[in-house]
């Protein structure tokens, strides 16, 4: 299947620092990935949409100025959380869409090993 | 609001049964579902993706089913295996190819 890779894997930084993260599709091209937060114990949350060549759309209460995301070519879109701080802790998953050709529009995602980032 | 509702939340059997993990959806606007499984600390794997227009798909020992009218997706696993142990998550596949995650369900199979 699909391959997404993340890097970091984990990452630990001082309160007021920013930190980013990279997600990877290895083994194909994704025009759409995704982010997603996973706090301790609790599902997935959306966080945006990254979209190649295009601005990033942001769900509600998601701040943009915080969480810069760049898409800058088909295999890799990065998160930046700016001034990080303690409360942004958190388990960072991405995931990008495999598009097959001639196939059904609405395809299937594949995940990345995430980013647990730890803000002290 | 779009929720998606995983039950049981938890789930300890011994190994051998066959299980089955429930997912319900509210709204009905459905165009995939996606069951994935996680273990602690990683992240997801997809296990089984049923397009809108099926009902159900299956691997190896996987079978999961779709019922767009009653709002709901089911995991079957038979033959359960320690190695099964892991949380699972459905994800409700919604226009934009965005996905609406249920809770999920912590499964142990015990040796």
């Amino acid at each position: 299947g699909a391959v997404v890779s993340q890097h970091p894997s984990w990452v630990i930084c001082k309160s007021g620092t920013s930190v980013k993260i990279e997600c990877r599709s290895l083994d194909f091209q994704a025009t759409t990935m995704f982010w997603y937060r996973q706090f301790p114990k609790q599902s997935l949350m959306l966080m945006a949409t990254s979209n190649e060549g295009s601005k990033a759309t942001y769900e509600q209460g998601v701040e943009k100025d915080k969480f810069l995301i760049n898409h800058a070519s088909l295999t890799l879109s990065t998160l930046t959380v700016t001034s990080a701080h303690p409360e942004d802790s958190s388990f960072y998953i991405c995931s990008a869409i495999s598009w097959v050709a001639g196939g059904n529009s609405y395809n299937e995602q594949f995940f990345g090993p995430g980013t647990r980032l730890t803000v002290l | 609001k779009q929720e998606v509702t995983q039950i049981p939340a938890a789930l300890s059997v011994p190994e051998g049964e066959n299980l089955v993990l429930n997912c319900s959806f509210t709204d009905s606007a459905i165009y995939n579902l996606q069951w994935f499984r996680q273990d602690p600390g990683k992240g997801l794997t997809s296990l089984l993706l049923i397009q809108s227009s099926q009902r159900e798909q299956t691997s190896g020992r996987l079978n999961a089913s779709l019922d767009k009218s009653s709002g709901r997706s089911t995991l079957y696993i038979a033959a359960s295996q320690p190695g099964d142990s892991a949380t699972y998550l459905c994800g409700k596949g919604n226009a934009g190819n965005m996905l609406t995650f249920g809770g999920g369900t912590r499964l142990m199979v015990k040796p």
